[in-house]
Formats: C-alpha cells, sequence, structure tokens
C-alpha cells in the first residue's frame, strides 16, 4: 500500500514572498502520478498542479512548481509570489498507475498555508 | 459549465439514523470516486464508480455504508445506523474517465455530516 507523508502541520509566510511545502511519500511502483491539491475554507479541492513519474522534468503552473525526486520518493510544492488567495490547505496525493483504471488517490493529512498580509 | 455539486451541503442525523448523500458529477464524466475527510485528516478513499458499477468498494469501512450510481451519472451514498464516529466531511469527485493514467478527478464542496 502506499503511503502519503505530510509532515508540517502549518506553515506562514509573508506576501509576495516563496515558500516550499514538503511531501514524501513511499511506493514500489515505478509509475505513478503525484498531485497538489488546494482546500480553501469552502471546502472545494482544486488541483494546482500535476506530475507524472516518468517525466523528469518538475512540472509548473505560474506560479506554482514542483521539485520532484523520484529515488528519494519526495514532491515537494514551490510557491513563488505568495498571494493572500493561497491561504489554504495543502494537501499532496498519490495515484497507482497499477490498478487497473482505478485511479483512486491516497492523499496525505495536509498542511495549513497562512499567507499574512 | 457546472462543476460538481452535493446535496445536501450539511446534514445532522441522530445517532441510529439512515442518511442519503447525493453527488452530481460533471456532465459525460464516466469515473466517480467518493472521500471521507475527519477533521484534520486528508481525504480518504471509499468507493470510486466506473459508469453504473462499483468497481472498487475497498474503502468503505463496513457493511453500513453503501453506493449506487444507477444510470451512471447521480451517486448517492447510503449510511444505515449512524454512528457519532461517520461525523466527517464527505467529498466526492468525479473524472472523465478512469484509465490508470492520472486522470484529473474534480471535487464537489462536500457535504458536511454531523451525528449526534
Amino acid at each position: 500500500a502506499q503511503t502519503v507523508t505530510q509532515s508540517q502541520p502549518e506553515m506562514s509566510v509573508q506576501e509576495a514572498e516563496t515558500v516550499t511545502l514538503s511531501c514524501t511519500y513511499d511506493t514500489s511502483e515505478n509509475n505513478y502520478y503525484l498531485f497538489w491539491y488546494k482546500q480553501p475554507p469552502s471546502r472545494q479541492m482544486i488541483l494546482v498542479i500535476r506530475q507524472e513519474a516518468y517525466k523528469q522534468q518538475n512540472a509548473t503552473e505560474n506560479r506554482f512548481s514542483v521539485n520532484f525526486q523520484k529515488a528519494a520518493k519526495s514532491f515537494s510544492l514551490k510557491i513563488s509570489d505568495s498571494q493572500l488567495g493561497d491561504t489554504a490547505m495543502y494537501f499532496c496525493a498519490f495515484a497507482s498507475s497499477t490498478g487497473g483504471a482505478n485511479s483512486k488517490l491516497t492523499f496525505g493529512k495536509g498542511i495549513t498555508l497562512s499567507v499574512r498580509p | 459549465g457546472a462543476g460538481v455539486s452535493q446535496t445536501p451541503s450539511n446534514k445532522v442525523t441522530e445517532k441510529g439514523k439512515y442518511v442519503e448523500l447525493r453527488c452530481d458529477p460533471i456532465s459525460g464524466h464516466t469515473a466517480l470516486y467518493w472521500y471521507r475527510q475527519s477533521l484534520g485528516q486528508g481525504p480518504e478513499f471509499l468507493i470510486y464508480f466506473q459508469g453504473t458499477g462499483a468497481a472498487d468498494d475497498s474503502g468503505l469501512p463496513n457493511d453500513r455504508f453503501f453506493a449506487v450510481r444507477p444510470e451512471g451519472s447521480v451517486s448517492t451514498l447510503k449510511i444505515q445506523r449512524t454512528e457519532r464516529g461517520d461525523s466527517a466531511v464527505y467529498l466526492c469527485a468525479s473524472s472523465l474517465r478512469a484509465d490508470g493514467r492520472g486522470e484529473t478527478q474534480y471535487f464537489g464542496p462536500g457535504t458536511r455530516l454531523l451525528v449526534l
């Protein structure tokens, strides 16, 4: 079974600065998918970024980028130029590619990010 | 276009009662997932539908929990004889298809269930 670990329960960053959220995972598979989801107080989970394990290039989406270290099983999220609207819980998630069509997600416990004005 | 919707947004019930939680996925999405999120935790997988059939129900905690998707669109999660430990936010997600390639899941706002 896969596990996802987010060891930092909460972080705080000044508006316009850069913050990195950590995530490690454990799996015996060689190919899989990793995600970062954002959950604001409204509860709606929103996909931030997605990484395919067989791609060496780190995924980037505007101000969001990842540092994917496959050997270390590490998948951190960097948020540049932090904005007040980035305040939310962030979840790291894993999806297997060997479970057939089932792409169920395994989530970490999440990290609460607060952006200070 | 419309996203995933869930009703009700909040549900308060008494221990031992029966509840139904509804999920309307994005139109055309064939895959549908239910997750449960307890306070301070990440969502945990409950059940996955491909079309009308439950392809994986390994996450359902016990036989009090049941879900259906009779026409391959709307899904209902049913909880019998509710217990206080069932209190959580129940999230529904859908994806265009499920092909084992990390298809993006789109989440609804969830139903917060409180069992008194």
